[in-house]
């Protein structure tokens, strides 16, 4: 079956741009999650989605970075005025329940450069 | 909170020679473990978890990987690397109860050499 895509796979903006990052979970996943990895860095947590609903948004940086489930399904990382250090992979993952005992499943992620 | 170490940034192995990964973790209650691999340009592919019972894990691709309370490990091994398994291997631990992410640590890239 599909598995988690992302889009679009490389974004380059420039400094203070805005830039919203789609994320497409496999169907009928309930739980979403944002991560972002640096460059020699494991992911790192940004956000968890459990239906419509952040249910934890610790892991962002910043009000800079938003980000909406509307429907419980497909996902917007939002992130305004964008700084060089935004530039990272950008991960999305769903698994079918929450919590710590489900599989994640991970999108290939998106790549974004700020300039 | 949460704390994964991987203690090997870089590994280099010859092609058929037996591979470890070494993981330790920090968590106050038992963990959930996992193991991912990312080859370039992709997703995190899960290669085994552990969430209770039976200490050795067997995965996908051949690799397995050991819990070993009493050392906070979760070392990953394969007996005999092939040429495709270069790539970067992640360790993750997740928490028992709640609905918190996974914590990863910071990766260690294995090369394989003929």
């Amino acid at each position: 079956g599909a598995g988690v895509s992302q889009t679009p796979s490389n974004k380059v903006t420039e400094k203070g741009k805005y830039v919203e990052l789609r994320c497409d979970p496999i169907s009928g996943h309930t739980a979403l999650y944002w991560y972002r990895q640096s460059l020699g860095q494991g992911p790192e947590f940004l956000i968890y989605f459990q239906g419509t609903g952040a249910a934890d948004d610790s892991g962002l940086p910043n009000d800079r970075f938003f980000a909406v489930r509307p429907e419980g399904s497909v996902s917007t990382l939002k992130i305004q005025r964008t700084e060089r250090g935004d530039s990272a992979v950008y991960l999305c993952a769903s698994s079918l329940f929450s919590g710590g005992a489900d599989t994640q499943y991970f999108g290939p992620g998106t790549r974004l450069t700020v300039l | 909170a949460q704390s994964v170490t991987q203690p090997d940034i870089h590994i280099t192995v010859s092609e058929g020679a037996s591979l470890e990964l070494r993981c330790n973790y920090s968590y106050g209650a038992t963990p959930y473990l996992f193991w991912y691999v990312q080859s370039p340009g992709q997703g995190l592919q899960l290669l085994l978890k552990y969430f209770s019972g039976d200490t050795l894990v067997q995965g996908i691709k051949g690799f397995e990987a050991e819990f070993k309370r009493s050392q906070s490990s979760f070392n990953l091994r394969k007996p005999s690397v092939h040429w495709s398994d270069a790539a970067e291997y992640f360790c993750a631990v997740g928490a028992l109860s709640g609905n918190t992410p996974l914590v990863f640590g910071k990766g260690t890239r294995l090369s394989v050499i003929a």
